[in-house]
């Protein structure tokens, strides 16, 4: 397996755009996590989905923020519109329901600048 | 809420010196710990996870860590760094089932020439 694909690597756009950050899981996990990296913060977890389905968005940060896992292979995070202070690395990750010892698997990251 | 904390936000050794870095726990039952590496621009890669199995857990490129209950740490460890485990290092736990990972702030380890 390729592990998991985000796509794009570099994204830079200016305020107020829509972006969309892409996710492609492990193939047969059944979880799938985003997460945002930044100095001041560390990782951050923002949205999960189990069996595509969202299970805990509390990290979102604003409503500017979504997210959607329309099958079981493919995952979207949008911000629209977007800020200067969004400017991060998004991970997406994925993982099976094999319970506590399971570890998640990151993709390389999406870094985010918004000017 | 289920924590872990990382002592240290910068660690600095020499190459082939003890590497140390430091993780506490904050947690009434058994947790699920596990330590992830980030290398620059990439993302996070398993280290090792403690699975109750044994208190000292070894994971890749010569790191163990080891769980100690009584002081609610588990310690990252190497005998002998090398220049290609300049890196950021983080510790986290799993509160419970399936619940998302919770990391620490994150350590980087520098290693000196």
């Amino acid at each position: 397996d390729a592990g998991v694909i985000q796509s794009p690597r570099h994204e830079v756009t200016e305020m107020g755009q829509e972006v969309t950050l892409r996710c492609k899981p492990i193939s047969g996990h059944d979880y799938l996590f985003w997460y945002r990296q930044t100095m001041m913060r560390g990782l951050e977890l923002l949205i999960y989905f189990n069996n595509n389905v969202p299970i805990d968005d509390s990290g979102m940060p604003e409503d500017r923020f979504s997210a959607k896992m329309p099958n079981a292979s493919f995952s979207t995070l949008k911000i629209q519109p977007s800020e200067p202070r969004d400017s991060a690395v998004y991970f997406c990750a994925s993982s099976l329901a094999t319970g506590e010892t399971t570890e998640a698997f990151f993709g390389q990251g999406t870094r985010l600048t918004v000017v | 809420a289920q924590s872990v904390t990382q002592l240290g936000s910068h660690v600095s050794v020499s190459e082939g010196a003890l590497v140390l870095l430091r993780c506490n726990y904050s947690s009434s039952v058994p947790p699920y710990l596990f330590w992830y590496v980030q290398y620059p621009n990439q993302g996070l890669q398993l280290l090792l996870k403690y699975t109750s199995a044994a208190t000292l857990v070894k994971g890749i490129n010569d790191f163990e860590a080891e769980f100690k209950k009584s002081e609610t740490s588990f310690h990252l460890t190497k005998p002998s760094a090398h220049m290609s485990d300049a890196a950021e290092y983080f510790c986290a736990v799993r509160p419970s089932g399936n619940t998302p990972l919770v990391f620490g702030k994150g350590t980087r380890l520098s290693v000196i020439a």
